[in-house]
């Protein structure tokens, strides 16, 4: 079946540094892609919809410069997290959808980051 | 796209089949239900949705009453590893962002 592949899965790094997730479908194009936050023991929440050659379009309350998304490729959207902080941490997740296809939306595994 | 209720946890002995119920009774003619789950730690993972009619895979059961206005996904033999929470979710379109509720969290007890 469709796959969405995140990585890295898990990232530590340090207070003020930037990090970067990367999101691909592995065996369909996704010109829209959706990335998520979780916190222990709360749901996902939307962050972003990711849209292949244009701006990202965000969620109410998400901080277009802290969370930048890039979506270059029909395969590939990008999350940096910039000048990360320690609230920052967080499970993140990516989503895709095969609208040339299957209707479900298909996602990634998941990315533990841990800002110290 | 139309809200929906689910209980906040469920138990299930290992073995039985689990039924967990979402309420959708605004749901308009042209929403599907989908259910999804996440098991701890991982992403979500897709079950099954259904527009109208009862659906059934290889993972579970969709059943969906006559008026739509509620559904009830059914794992027919519960094991360990089906330990996650489960979310019952309406879309319109396959367009829609998915946003997810609170969920289910369904506990399979030896």
């Amino acid at each position: 079946g469709a796959v969405v592949s995140q990585h890295p899965s898990r990232v530590i790094c340090k207070s003020g540094t930037s990090v970067k997730i990367e999101c691909r479908s592995l065996d369909f194009q996704a010109t829209t892609m959706f990335w998520y936050r979780q916190f222990p023991k709360k749901s996902l929440m939307l962050m972003a919809t990711s849209n292949e050659g244009s701006k990202a379009t965000y969620e109410q309350g998400v901080e277009k410069d802290k969370f930048l998304i890039n979506h270059a490729s029909l395969t590939l959207s990008t999350l940096t997290v910039t000048s990360a902080h320690p609230e920052d941490s967080s499970f993140y997740i990516c989503s895709a959808r095969d609208f040339g296809g299957r209707t479900e939306a298909f996602f990634g595994q998941g990315t533990r980051l841990t800002v110290v | 796209d139309a809200k929906t209720t689910q209980p906040t946890s469920m138990d299930c002995a290992e073995g039985r089949a689990a039924n967990l119920p979402c309420n959708h009774s605004t749901i308009s003619g042209n929403e599907y239900v989908y259910w999804y789950r996440q098991i701890h730690s991982q992403g979500p993972q897709y079950i099954i949705h259904g527009l109208k009619n009862n659906e059934t895979n290889e993972m579970a059961s969709l059943i969906i009453t006559e008026d739509r206005k509620s559904s009830t996904l059914i794992l027919p033999h519960a094991t360990l590893r089906d330990t996650a929470v489960y979310y019952c979710i309406v879309l319109k379109t396959s367009y829609d962002k998915v946003i997810f509720g609170p969920g289910t969290s369904l506990s399979v007890i030896p």
